[in-house]
C-alpha cells in the first residue's frame, strides 16, 4: 500500500525564519514527487521532483528530492506570512493519480 | 478557459438523500479526479477517470459512483448520503502530456445531517 508522511503536521515561525518539511514516501512504481501549496481552497502545483540531487528553486522556496532514502524536503527561507498555507505532497507512480500526504499546516506571524 | 469548475459550492443534505456533484474542465484534459478532504487527513482518492468510457476507483470509493461519458465532465454520484461523507469534495484534471501538474477546481463543502 503506497504511504506518504510529512512532518511536521504543524509549525508556527516568526516572519524571517527559515523552515523545511519533510516529506517520505513509500510507492510502487515511483515516477516523480510533486509539492502543492494550499491556502483557503485549492492546491496550487509548486514542484515536480524527478531526479535525486537536483535542487528546484522558486524564489525563496526550494526542494530537494532522494530517491534512495524515500524523502523530499521543501525549504522556505525568510518567510513571510504570505507563505501560511497547508503544504502537501504528493507521489506520482505510473499512470495512476496522485497519493496525497496530509500536509504540513505553517503559519507564519509577524 | 474556466479550468476546473465545480457546483455547487455548497451543499446539505438529510442522511439518506442521493445527489451528484458537477466537475467540468474546457482544457481536453484526458485525467480527472475526484478527491474529498477531511480535517487531518489530506486529500484522499475517491475516483478517477483516465479518459471518456474509462473509470476506477481510488482509496476511499464506497458510496459514491461516477462515469464519464464525455471528456470535459466527471460527476461524482453519492448514493445514499450518510454523515462520515461532510467533506470538500474537489475535482483535479490533468493532461496526458503532463499527468503530474493537476488543476484543481475550487471545491464543494458538503454537509451531511
Amino acid at each position: 500500500e503506497d504511504k506518504v508522511v510529512q512532518s511536521p503536521l504543524s509549525l508556527v515561525v516568526h516572519e524571517g525564519d527559515t523552515v523545511t518539511l519533510n516529506c517520505s514516501y513509500e510507492v510502487t512504481n515511483f515516477r516523480s514527487l510533486l509539492w502543492y501549496k494550499q491556502e483557503k481552497k485549492a492546491p496550487t502545483f509548486l514542484f515536480m521532483l524527478t531526479s535525486s540531487g537536483i535542487e528546484k528553486k522558486s524564489g525563496r522556496l526550494s526542494s530537494i528530492l532522494d530517491k534512495k532514502e524515500l524523502f523530499s524536503i521543501l525549504n522556505i527561507t525568510a518567510t513571510q506570512t504570505g507563505d501560511s498555507a497547508v503544504y502537501l505532497c504528493a507521489p506520482k507512480s505510473g499512470n495512476t493519480p496522485l497519493v496525497f500526504g496530509k500536509g504540513t499546516r505553517l503559519s507564519v506571524i509577524a | 478557459n474556466a479550468g476546473v469548475t465545480q457546483t455547487p459550492k455548497f451543499q446539505v443534505l438529510k442522511t439518506g438523500q442521493s445527489m451528484t456533484l458537477q466537475c467540468a474542465q474546457d482544457m481536453n484534459h484526458e485525467y480527472m479526479s475526484w478527491y474529498r478532504q477531511d480535517p487531518g487527513m489530506g486529500l484522499r482518492l475517491i475516483h478517477y477517470s483516465v479518459g471518456a468510457g474509462i473509470t476506477d476507483q481510488g482509496e476511499v470509493p464506497n458510496g459514491y459512483n461516477v462515469s464519464r461519458s464525455t471528456t470535459e465532465d466527471f460527476p461524482l454520484r453519492l448514493l445514499s448520503a450518510a454523515p462520515s461523507q461532510t467533506s470538500v469534495y474537489f475535482c483535479a484534471s490533468s493532461s496526458g502530456v503532463r499527468p503530474y501538474e493537476q488543476y484543481f477546481g475550487p471545491g464543494t463543502r458538503l454537509t451531511v445531517t
